[in-house]
């Protein structure tokens, strides 16, 4: 099993560009999330979903956007990328809030 | 909405010391929390959890502690080795809700 995986490694987008970021999982885990880990401020939620279809705002969630059209995949969206969103993403499915989160290798995204 | 409050936001100790790394929770509802480990390059990993029902877990050299009248809970590594230096989080959450991380405390052990 390959677990969390993320496409892609590392990305650099120029102000206003647009990109997506994949996340896939292979457990069969209903919840899936979005982090974002930014140097002192920890691990913070961007959105999560808890199932195919659904989506739910986290603690960070203002310029991104989410989708979870198949259960194994929750892809996390930058319209208009901003120099402050620069930052590494990680992904994470868990089978539900109080199980453990096996979290993606992580995305570093530079914002120029 | 629940906050987490982590401390200290570095610790260092000699090998074959303990190390003690506490946190606070606002919601008084939260009633499950996990530690993950990070360590540098790598991706967090869940090394130990507790739910609201239980005032200590215990696992070899690591140990969390829950003290749900102060909202209070802490890790706690014996026997420190190298190898447990890493970043650690904390976090908590209630019924219904996703996972609050802390900051994050990075531990040096020192040989």
């Amino acid at each position: 099993n390959a677990g969390v995986t993320q496409t892609p490694k590392f990305r650099v987008l120029k102000t206003g560009q647009s990109m997506t970021l994949l996340c896939a999982q292979d457990m069969n885990h209903e919840y899936m999330y979005w982090y974002r880990q930014d140097p002192g401020m920890g691990l913070r939620l961007i959105h999560y979903s808890v199932g195919e279809g659904t989506t739910a705002k986290g603690e960070v969630p203002d310029g991104y956007n989410v989708s979870r059209l198949k259960k194994q995949n929750f892809l996390l969206g930058l319209e208009s990328a901003a120099p402050s969103q620069t930052s590494v993403y990680f992904c994470a499915s868990s089978l539900a809030v109080y199980y453990e989160q096996y979290f993606g290798p992580g995305t570093r995204l530079t914002v120029t | 909405g629940e906050n987490v409050e982590q401390h200290p936001s570095t610790l260092s100790v000699q090998e074959g010391d303990s190390a003690v790394i506490k946190c606070t929770y606002s919601d008084s509802a939260s009633n499950y929390f996990p530690w993950y480990k990070q360590e540098l390059g790598k991706r967090p990993q869940l090394i130990i959890d507790i739910r609201s029902n239980v005032g200590e877990k215990k696992d070899q050299r690591i140990a969390v502690t829950l003290n749900k009248t102060a909202k209070h809970f802490s890790l706690h590594i014996t026997e420190t080795q190298p190898e447990d230096s890493a970043v650690y989080f904390c976090a908590a959450s209630k019924t219904g809700t996703a996972l609050i991380f802390g900051k994050g405390t990075t531990l040096s052990v020192s040989s």
